[in-house]
């Protein structure tokens, strides 16, 4: 069964509007960790914004918010104000229990649109 | 934040020849190192975890003896693709993890493969 779902293959976003990305994951775990990576055309993984299964509050970065449900095992990653420079592949990604491992979703590209 | 490099950035082979690919960390020590294949607009595939010291544990499917995967010191991983072939022509990525800290893992950015 898949660990880690992005059910958005691609989403266009006009500038400066908000975009929200679905994740869902599936674990048995009480402990896991949560991560939502950016992916340019240039290839390198740029970590975004990290949501630990026993946070109570929700996690921000800058323009980042993670929208953590833990009950139905979603954590949505939402991109404020867009900027034309975040268009990229965004993956969330899963660590479960004392597992260095993350296992990634199929991802979702992301257009801002001028 | 941590650095994690990979060389070479782009190599291209001949088929049947063997191809490796460095991944340090720069200024920090890594116990634990992954590598990852990921192909065109595609998600990131788990190879092997690579401990430091000990032999690397390869996902299923991968095979190990064409994957050839060292961790000799705390900042060193090598991934040796052996005899390459075409179907093995892929963006392949390492990542880094600071010893006991499973909510930071940092990623290398990267070598494209192509193997004629």
């Amino acid at each position: 069964a898949q660990k880690i779902t992005q059910t958005q293959p691609g989403m266009f976003v006009q500038e400066k509007e908000a975009v929200t990305l679905d994740c869902t994951y599936d674990t048995s775990d009480q402990s896991y960790g949560l991560f939502w990576y950016k992916q340019p055309s240039s290839g390198e993984m740029i970590f975004l914004i990290y949501q630990g299964s026993y946070d109570e509050q929700n996690a921000t970065e800058g323009r980042y918010s993670l929208n953590f449900q833990k009950a139905r095992k979603s954590a949505n990653l939402v991109i404020s104000a867009s900027q034309l420079g975040d268009s990229a592949m965004y993956f969330c990604a899963m660590r479960e229990g004392r597992d260095y491992k993350l296992s990634f979703g199929a991802g979702t590209t992301v257009t801002v649109r001028a | 934040g941590a650095v994690v490099s990979q060389h070479p950035s782009r190599v291209i082979c001949k088929s049947g020849t063997s191809v490796k690919i460095e991944c340090r960390s720069l200024d920090f020590q890594a116990t634990t190192m992954f590598w990852y294949r990921q192909f065109p607009k595609k998600s990131l595939m788990l190879m092997a975890t690579s401990n430091e010291g000990s032999k690397a544990t390869y996902e299923q499917g991968v095979e190990k003896d064409k994957f050839l995967i060292n961790h000799a010191s705390l900042t060193l991983s090598t991934l040796t693709v052996t005899s390459a072939h075409p179907e093995d022509s892929s963006f392949y990525i390492c990542s880094a993890s600071l010893a006991n800290s499973y909510n930071e893992q940092f990623f290398g950015p990267g070598t494209r493969l192509t193997v004629l």
